[in-house]
């Protein structure tokens, strides 16, 4: 079945250094990625997205990176501070109005002081 | 910013028990969607709703869920006869668009004991 799914469970690094979390999907129709935060209680909180038809997106801090040829999705954090520490999913949405969002496993970003 | 509102944030119920889940869309939105999560695992589709209908389910959706949308604000989940494995964090999101823009709700923990 077609899945989207992390490499790695956890990730730690040293506050300041860059972060970078891995993604790989499956669906080649999918046009939409997101990449969620989720802290300890609370729902997924969007943090950046980018459609089929770019490679690279930017924001504050943060970098989505897409090569649709491995089927790989990375998001990039700058300067990872200790509020970055939470959970983090990517998530496809296959073509379509009103497609589902497919999430990944998740991994857990731990930030060393 | 607006935001989706879930009520009541923690749920315990008895096993057999009816549950409604409730949730409150940003208010212009037209998508409608019930995701869970099983503790330690990744968030997981469970129905999209447009145009006062479902749109798609999971295979987890099955007889026992109900979704309705009685006054054109809130929009509940119900589950008719509970079962411990039901017992997972329930999130609520909206979207303008159905393929883009989603916003989650903080969820309601349910509990079946």
């Amino acid at each position: 079945g077609e899945s989207v799914g992390l490499h790695l469970p956890t990730l730690s690094v040293q506050e300041g250094d860059n972060s970078i979390i891995n993604c790989a999907y499956s669906n080649s129709a999918s046009d939409y990625f997101i990449w969620y935060k989720q802290e300890s209680g609370k729902g997924p909180q969007f943090i950046i997205d980018i459609r089929s038809n770019m490679d690279k997106r930017q924001g504050q801090r943060v970098t989505v990176l897409l090569n649709k040829t491995v089927k790989h999705l990375s998001l990039q954090i700058a300067a990872t501070q200790p509020g970055d520490s939470a959970v983090y999913f990517c998530a496809e949405n296959g073509a379509g109005a009103n497609s589902k969002l497919t999430f990944g496993k998740g991994i857990t970003l731990s930030v060393r002081p | 910013e607006p935001e989706v509102t879930q009520t009541p944030s923690h749920q315990v119920t008895q096993m057999g028990q009816e549950v409604i889940l409730r949730c409150v869309p940003i208010s212009n939105h037209l998508y409608f969607y019930w995701y869970r999560q099983i503790l330690g695992q990744k968030v997981e589709f469970l129905v999209s709703f447009y145009n006062n209908e479902i749109s798609e389910k999971s295979e987890i959706f099955d007889d026992q869920f109900s979704v309705e949308r009685p006054d054109g604000s809130n929009f509940t989940l119900k589950i008719r006869s509970t079962k411990l494995e039901d017992s997972a964090m329930y999130f609520c999101a909206s979207s303008l668009q159905g393929n883009y823009g989603y916003t989650f709700g903080s969820g309601t923990r349910l509990t079946v004991v």
